[in-house]
């Protein structure tokens, strides 16, 4: 079954940039979403389609994806940008939508 | 504005029944593929099921399959999901998603509800 690893957590300092990762198997060849989740609130989506920004998101927000790494970047972090993030894919091989195991990013 | 609300939720013995619903309305809930995502208290997000939108394929992860089962009315803008035989490792909250595409699951979750809680303990 396919698989998305991202690192369990990522720190940075307000105004830096933080990077989170979501490797799996030529993941380039997929399309990749990401979602923020605050604590006790629901998932939202952040970005879709590699790097597609819904409405009302920041463009401090960007994504890419190539080979075998898909990248959240999100510049000049704020407080506010403490959540859990996740990548997710449409394994159209294996029938399902798979997400990767979330990471936590503090703001220092 | 679209809102996604569950129900259904609540503390179910191990091996018992439990039937999820989701009330969909601000959008044209009949254009849109929509899932089901839980979330193990602290952990994850796994997806559980997905349906597109006149039930034309139905997809569920191997965690679930053959114990659950989606379907939706677009005649009651209402999502469901079907669950049997609950083991201690389904307890979770559950979500209902809409998809951004009606015939495929590639296009990402644009809205989510807020959950409702799912608990098998004896």
């Amino acid at each position: 079954s396919y698989v998305l690893t991202q690192p369990p957590s990522v720190s940075v300092a307000p105004g830096e940039t933080a990077t989170i990762t979501c490797g799996g198997n030529n993941i380039g060849s997929k399309t990749v979403h990401w979602y923020q989740q605050r604590p006790g609130q629901a998932p939202a989506l952040l970005i879709y389609s590699d790097h597609g920004r819904p409405s009302g998101v920041p463009e401090r927000f960007s994504g890419s994806n190539s080979g075998s790494t898909a990248t959240l970047t999100v510049s000049r972090v704020e407080a506010g940008d403490e959540a859990d993030y996740y990548c997710q894919v449409w394994d159209s091989r294996g029938d399902r939508v798979v997400f990767g195991g979330g990471t936590k990013l503090t703001v220092l | 504005e679209v809102q996604l609300v569950e129900s259904g939720g609540g503390l179910v013995q191990p091996g018992r029944s439990l039937r999820l619903s989701c009330a969909a309305s601000g959008f044209t809930f009949e254009d849109y593929a929509m899932h089901w995502v839980r979330q193990a208290p602290g952990k994850g997000l796994e997806w559980v099921s997905g349906i597109t939108l006149n039930s034309g394929a139905i997809a569920y992860a191997d965690s679930v399959r053959g114990r659950f089962t989606i379907s939706r009315d677009n005649a009651k803008n209402s999502l469901y999901l079907q669950m049997n035989s609950l083991r201690t490792e389904d307890t979770a909250f559950y979500y209902c998603a809409k998809d951004i595409s009606g015939y495929s699951y590639g296009g990402g979750f644009n809205y989510w509800g807020q959950g409702v809680l799912v608990t098998v303990s004896s």
